[in-house]
Order: C-alpha cells, then sequence, then structure tokens
C-alpha cells in the first residue's frame, strides 16, 4: 500500500487553465504538506495542515489553495496557471512533533503550456 | 534562522569508491538533521536522521552520516559506492517548533563504472 499517493502523476496543461492535484496519505499521520520543487531541484514548502486546520503559509499566491477535507486528505487547487508555475508538487505527511521524519509522495509533475 | 548548505551541486565517483556528500547546518538551537534521496522521477525517500541520541547515524542502504557540532556539519558517507546510488541527495533541518523542513540545494550523485 502506497503510503502516501498523489493524482495526477504527469499532468500538461494551457495558460489560463484551472487545475487540482489530489493527496491521500494513510499513515494516519496528523500533519500534511505541499512542497514546491523546482526546475532546479530546489524544495521549498508552501502549505501544511494539521487536523484540517491551515498552520504554514508559506506567501504561495493566493491562485493557489490548498483544501483539507478530512486529516487523510490535502488537495491542491491551483487556479490561472502560469507558465512560472511548471514545478513538480509534492504532498507528505508526518506525525505532528518536531523532528518527525516527513513522508513524501511520488510527485506531481505539472507542466503549463 | 536555520538552514543547511550543500557544498558541491556534483559529485562523480567511481563504482566501489568512498562516496563523500557534504552539508553544513546553521542553528542556533540543537538541529534535526535529515538526509533523502530522490531518485529519478520519484519522490524523496529518506536515508537517515538525526535527532541528538547519537552523533554517527546508519541509514538505508549502507549510508551513514556524522553529526560534528564543532564543524556545524552532517555530512553522508558510503565506502563504496553502487551504481544503484545514483540519485539526487538533499540535506535537510528541521525547523524549531514547527512542522517544517529546510531543503538544501541538493547534490547530484554520478557513479561511473
Amino acid at each position: 500500500d502506497t503510503a502516501v499517493s498523489q493524482t495526477p502523476k504527469y499532468l500538461v496543461t494551457q495558460m489560463g487553465n484551472d487545475k487540482s492535484i489530489k493527496c491521500e496519505q494513510n499513515l494516519g499521520h496528523d500533519t500534511m504538506y505541499w512542497y514546491k520543487q523546482d526546475s532546479k531541484k530546489f524544495l521549498k514548502i508552501m502549505f501544511s495542515y494539521n487536523n484540517k486546520e491551515l498552520i504554514i503559509n508559506e506567501t504561495v499566491p493566493n491562485r493557489f489553495s490548498p483544501k483539507s477535507p478530512d486529516k487523510a486528505h490535502l488537495n491542491l487547487h491551483i487556479n490561472s496557471l502560469e507558465l512560472g508555475d511548471s514545478a513538480v508538487y509534492f504532498c507528505a505527511s508526518s506525525p505532528r512533533k518536531s523532528g518527525n521524519t516527513i513522508y513524501f509522495g511520488e510527485g506531481s509533475w505539472l507542466t503549463v503550456v | 534562522a536555520q538552514s543547511v548548505t550543500q557544498l558541491g551541486s556534483h559529485v562523480s565517483v567511481s563504482e566501489g569508491a568512498l562516496v563523500l556528500l557534504r552539508c553544513n547546518y546553521s542553528s542556533s538551537v540543537p538541529p534535526y538533521l535529515f538526509w533523502y534521496v530522490q531518485y529519478p522521477n520519484q519522490g524523496l525517500q529518506l536515508l537517515l536522521k538525526y535527532t541528538s541520541a547519537a552523533t554517527l547515524v546508519k541509514g538505508i542502504n549502507g549510508f551513514e552520516a556524522e553529526f560534528k557540532k564543532s564543524e556545524t556539519s552532517f555530512h553522508l558517507t558510503k565506502p563504496s559506492a553502487h551504481m544503484s546510488d545514483a540519485a539526487e541527495y538533499f540535506c535537510a533541518v528541521g525547523v524549531a517548533n514547527t512542522d517544517k523542513l529546510i531543503f538544501g540545494t541538493g547534490t547530484r550523485l554520478q557513479v561511473f563504472p
């Protein structure tokens, strides 16, 4: 069983479109994240949620809207896609405690054309 | 503020040679430190982590890292490289009193036959 699963794995879309990436974890963790990896492989946190509550929002444009229907799911909706949004988006989860391991999904490769 | 710096964006070794990937950290409090590996087109997988229990940390696939406070370093080593070790390696620090990780810029390891 995949611990952190996200769909779709690959997504190619045109500028201006709206798209969503879904994420689910079956680890029973309280905290879920979205990280962005750019073309230079740099990884940066976007959001974190704990038990459906937004904890971290790292000055991401408000075109990005995370939604957590329950603590096992954290979806990412992106409005009005721009070329610069092309990246790999990783969902992740961890037990809520400083120093705990963060478990990552396989990533969603988003290409905006 | 906490941060990590990975020295060398690319490291090349021959199969069977020693692998040394460098990471230095900056932290005003005892840090939690992690090494993750990313194989091509995959997510991040935890190799090992330091949480102050022991300065020499052993991880998966024969990797280990030593926490050296005097040098603010957490270098990753493996005595004998294997072709399957070719990947991107990320050092990360857990930000105190939060759930988030700050990643280094990554080091690509190439292994030649």
